[in-house]
C-alpha cells in the first residue's frame, strides 16, 4: 500500500512530440505527488508537483494529470526536445507524517531523438 | 535562498575501509535531512531521516550508519564498507510542516573495490 508504480520503465520520443509517464499508487493518505528529473551524475531536481484537489497543473511544457478516484497521475511533456532525456521519477507523500518521506516510482528513462 | 552541499563529490574506496559523507544545508533551520542511495540504472532508496538534532530513523538494515550532530548538517557513516555499498549516495532536505517539496543534492559517487 505504500507503493508508487511507475511506467514505462524506458521511453523513446521523436523531436517534437508528446512523452507520457505514468503513476499509480494505492494510499489514500497521500496528499502530495511531485515529479524530478534526474540528468546522469547529478541529484534529482524537482520539476512540477500536484496537489490531489486538482486534477491538472501545467508549468509551461510539462503537465500533470491526476485521477483521484482512479489513484493514477500522469506526467506529460508536450513538445519534447532532446534536451529533455534524463530520468523521470514520480513520488508520493503520506499527508500525515512530519517526516515528510516521499514514495518514489522506480524511474523512467526518457530518451528524445533529434 | 536555500542550498545544500554534500562532498565529496567521488569517492574510490577498497574494501573493509571506513566512509564519512556529509551534507550540509544553508539558508534554512530545523529541516528534515535524508540519505537516499541510488544504484546504478535503479531507483531511489531512502536510507535514513531526521527531523532533527540528533534524532535518526533507520529505513532499511544495513552497514552503514547516520548521525547528525548540527542542525543543518547530516552524516553518513560506515565502519567497514562491502562492495555492494557501492553506488551514488544523496541527501535531500525538506521543511515539513511549511512545505512539502524536498530538494536534492548533487551526490557523492561512491566506488568500492
Amino acid at each position: 500500500q505504500q507503493q508508487v508504480k511507475q511506467s514505462p520503465q524506458s521511453l523513446i520520443v521523436q523531436k517534437g512530440g508528446i512523452s507520457i509517464i505514468n503513476c499509480a499508487y494505492e494510499n489514500t493518505a497521500f496528499d502530495y505527488f511531485p515529479w524530478y528529473q534526474q540528468f546522469p551524475g547529478k541529484g534529482p531536481a524537482l520539476l512540477i508537483a500536484i496537489r490531489p484537489d486538482v486534477s491538472e497543473k501545467k508549468e509551461g511544457r510539462f503537465t500533470i494529470s491526476f485521477n483521484k478516484s482512479a489513484k493514477q497521475f500522469s506526467l506529460h511533456i508536450m513538445d519534447s526536445q532532446p534536451g529533455d532525456s534524463a530520468t523521470y521519477f514520480c513520488a508520493a507523500r503520506r499527508g500525515s507524517s512530519n517526516t515528510g518521506k516521499l514514495i518514489f516510482g522506480q524511474g523512467t528513462t526518457l530518451q528524445v531523438k533529434p | 535562498s536555500q542550498t545544500i552541499h554534500q562532498w565529496p563529490a567521488t569517492l574510490v574506496q577498497p574494501v573493509g575501509s571506513p566512509l564519512s559523507l556529509e551534507c550540509t544545508v544553508e539558508g534554512t533551520s530545523n529541516p528534515n535531512l535524508y540519505w537516499y542511495r541510488q544504484a546504478a540504472g535503479r531507483g531511489l532508496q531512502l536510507l535514513f531521516y531526521s527531523v532533527g538534532i540528533g534524532q535518526i530513523s533507520s529505513e532499511v538494515p544495513q552497514n552503514l550508519s547516520a548521525s547528525r550532530p548540527q542542525d543543518r548538517q547530516f552524516i553518513l557513516s560506515s565502519k567497514k564498507l562491502l562492495l555492494s555499498d557501492s553506488g551514488f549516495y544523496l541527501c535531500a532536505w525538506s521543511l515539513s510542516g511549511v512545505r512539502p517539496e524536498q530538494f536534492f543534492g548533487p551526490g557523492t559517487r561512491l566506488t568500492v573495490l
